[in-house]
């Protein structure tokens, strides 16, 4: 499968505890995102990595949140002491990071419940 | 701000039968890109189509087109001849600047149902 990766694909948690999802991006795509999708609504951006460097982060990941994406390849993104507002569906997206990228790949998210 | 707006919560269409879904947006930059993406129960997104905001024709992939009306601000999705598959969310998202930085901001979605 050369698609981009998500896991777990579902993750129940208990309020407080601390969770952590992982993102595998098809190979050799250097630019790798991260959204949220809360019922209802369209995916929302949280943070953006151009290989390892973290570029941009929305005000939507609060100091509870912490991504990172060590050698450039998979991404990990970490919610300490969940609260019941993150549950979400967490989705991880891939691009080629050439000049005009006219498409993302996204993976079939993490669904986050938080109990 | 960026802003997409999709006024239509739910379509309904028959198998074999066209249907448009609607996205306008709003933005301040000249340079923007336009996208549709899918996405069925399963949870992924699926890329549709993409309509750069200096294409002067109407994107087209297969079944998919995308009827661009720059001055009107809006960015409709045509499928034709719908399929069971089709049966999905459908997501209209924007893209400011030409950088290829894939930040999306997207609209709320239309639920198509397709019935035989």
């Amino acid at each position: 499968d050369t698609g981009v990766s998500q896991n777990p694909r579902h993750k129940i948690t208990k309020r407080g505890q601390n969770v952590t999802f992982r993102c595998d991006p098809i190979s050799e795509h250097n630019r790798l995102y991260w959204y949220r999708q809360t019922l209802g609504q369209g995916p929302e951006f949280l943070t953006y990595f151009q290989n390892e460097a973290q570029l941009e982060k929305s005000r939507l990941l609060s100091d509870r949140f912490s991504a990172e994406r060590p050698k450039g390849s998979f991404s990990t993104l970490e919610i300490q002491r969940t609260e019941q507002g993150d549950s979400a569906m967490y989705l991880c997206a891939s691009s080629p990071g050439t000049a005009l990228d006219t498409e993302a790949f996204f993976g079939q998210g993490t669904r986050l419940t938080v109990v | 701000a960026q802003k997409i707006t999709q006024t239509q919560p739910g379509m309904f269409v028959q198998e074999k039968e066209a249907v448009t879904l609607d996205c306008t947006y709003d933005t301040s930059d000249q340079s923007y890109g336009l996208f549709w993406y899918k996405q069925p129960s399963s949870g992924e997104m699926i890329f549709l189509i993409y309509q750069g905001s200096y294409d002067e024709q109407n994107a087209t992939e297969g079944r998919y087109s995308l009827n661009f009306q720059k001055a009107r601000k809006s960015a409709n999705l045509v499928i034709s001849a719908s399929q069971l598959g089709d049966s999905a969310m459908y997501f209209c998202a924007m893209r400011e600047g030409d950088t290829g930085f894939q930040k999306l901001v997207f609209g709320t979605g239309t639920r198509l149902l397709v019935s035989p």
